[in-house]
């Protein structure tokens, strides 16, 4: 299976500011790589997908990029909306596996 | 707009079986492919499974495999999961999703929650 490490686990940044979240993939994943944002008590909704590709309905503050084995997402300018936890998810191989997820809180 | 409506969740006697169903609207449900993530209490997200939108062909997590049966039935726009035997690290909340680009989780339901507990 392909290991997928996310990090930081935890994160909390001022409004305004911008954040990253890596996520490491165990091998080259080419770029077949989700982001998720599940805001809580709520369900996962995708932000990102192909590594760089943003998903009808985001703001343009979200943005992915990454390549090979090393993937992030960024947030700029960060709302009090996006208070959530993001995980990352690899689609290149069967069993897709997800990271560990970043909670991301303000400060 | 997409829905995707899980059900059949609740508690249940280790070594028991139990189906889950998932009722899709707002698109077209035998064009996608489908599949079934869990969420652990702890927050961690575990991928068990997918099926091809005909119904012909399945994957499956190799550590469920055994004991997890995905299906669907297109003319009722609904996904299952057959869980058997089940164990207390199967308590999770159970999310449909509609999967698109090739294991891409466009859409994902309201989830259920299953308690494995005697």
């Amino acid at each position: 299976d392909i290991r997928m490490t996310q990090s930081p686990a935890s994160l909390s940044a001022s409004l305004g500011e911008t954040v990253n979240i890596e996520c490491l993939a165990s091998e080259d994943i080419y770029s077949d790589l989700a982001w998720y944002q599940q805001k809580p008590g709520k369900s996962p909704q995708l932000l990102i997908y192909n590594a760089n590709s943003l998903q009808n309905g985001v703001p343009s503050r979200f943005s992915g990029s990454g390549s090979g084995t090393q993937y992030s997402l960024k947030i700029n300018s960060l709302q009090s909306e996006d208070v959530a936890t993001y995980f990352c998810q690899q689609y290149n191989n069967y069993p897709f596996t997800f990271g560990s997820g970043t909670k991301l809180e303000i400060k | 707009e997409v829905q995707l409506v899980e059900s059949g969740g609740g508690l249940v006697q280790p070594g028991a079986s139990l189906k889950l169903s998932c009722v899709a609207s707002g698109f077209t449900f035998s064009d996608y492919w489908m599949s079934w993530v869990r969420q652990t209490p702890g927050k961690t997200m575990e991928w068990i499974g997918d099926i091809k939108y005909d119904g012909s062909y399945t994957n499956y997590a190799p550590s469920l495999k055994n004991r997890f049966t995905i299906s669907r039935d297109n003319a009722k726009s609904t996904l299952y999961l057959q869980m058997s035997n089940v164990r207390s690290e199967d308590t999770a909340t159970y999310y449909c999703t509609m999967a698109t680009g090739g294991g891409v989780m466009d859409a994902w339901g309201q989830g259920a929650s299953v308690t494995v507990s005697s």
